[in-house]
């Protein structure tokens, strides 16, 4: 398996532009895992699907920010309208739910100017 | 929710000592705690774990340990070499969803 794949790798973008991040977990994987990090705040946990299914969104910051699993195979995590201060490496994880090892993707490290 | 501290934030040592990072976490029904490491640049990558029925865990120069009484759990790094520097997140979850991160400790290994 390739491994959780995430694109775009890098986005620069200006403020008030919508910005969307996506996510392939690991094939078998049922859930999946939104962080961002910064070096303020670590690694927060944004949002986390099991089975598709939205469980926790409490990390979600603010309405600006939505996530969506339409399938299995695929997640997007969008921003609308962008901030300067939304600038951060966005990492998407997989697990078999249950089993505990996260793998993480190679993380979208997003610029809003 | 769950809220995991992690010390020291920086950690600076000598080729061949011992490192020691701790975490602390503030809900008991957490019951699966793993140690990731990430290099600059690149993806946090599991390096060992343990779970709430075991008290210490080792893998070569790598060992955890955990005190659920206490609430926290520690990585121990023996020998260290220069390919160990990198960032260190603590983490504890339950039945493994909900994964919640401590703040990091970036450590050295001065050749």
């Amino acid at each position: 398996d390739a491994g959780v794949i995430q694109s775009p790798r890098h986005e620069v973008t200006e403020m008030g532009q919508e910005v969307t991040l996506r996510c392939k977990p690991i094939s078998g994987h049922n859930s999946l895992f939104w962080y961002r990090q910064t070096m303020m705040r670590g690694l927060e946990l944004l949002i986390y699907f099991n089975n598709n299914v939205p469980i926790d969104d409490s990390g979600m910051p603010e309405d600006r920010f939505s996530a969506k699993m339409p399938n299995a195979s695929f997640s997007t995590l969008k921003i609308q309208p962008s901030e300067p201060r939304d600038s951060a490496v966005y990492f998407c994880a997989s697990s078999f739910h249950g089993t505990g090892e996260l793998f993480f993707g190679e993380g979208s490290r997003l610029t809003v100017l | 929710g769950e809220n995991v501290e992690q010390h020291p934030s920086t950690l600076s040592v000598q080729e061949g000592d011992s490192a020691v990072i701790k975490c602390t976490y503030s809900d008991s029904a957490s019951n699966y705690f793993p140690w990731y490491k990430q290099e600059l640049g690149k993806r946090p990558q599991l390096i060992i774990d343990i779970r709430s029925n075991v008290g210490e865990k080792k893998d070569q120069r790598i060992a955890v340990t955990l005190n659920k009484t206490a609430k926290h759990f520690s990585l121990h790094i023996t020998e260290t070499q220069p390919e160990d520097s990198a960032v260190y997140f603590c983490a504890a979850s339950i039945t493994g969803n909900q994964f919640y991160f401590g703040t990091g400790t970036s450590l050295t290994v001065i050749p």
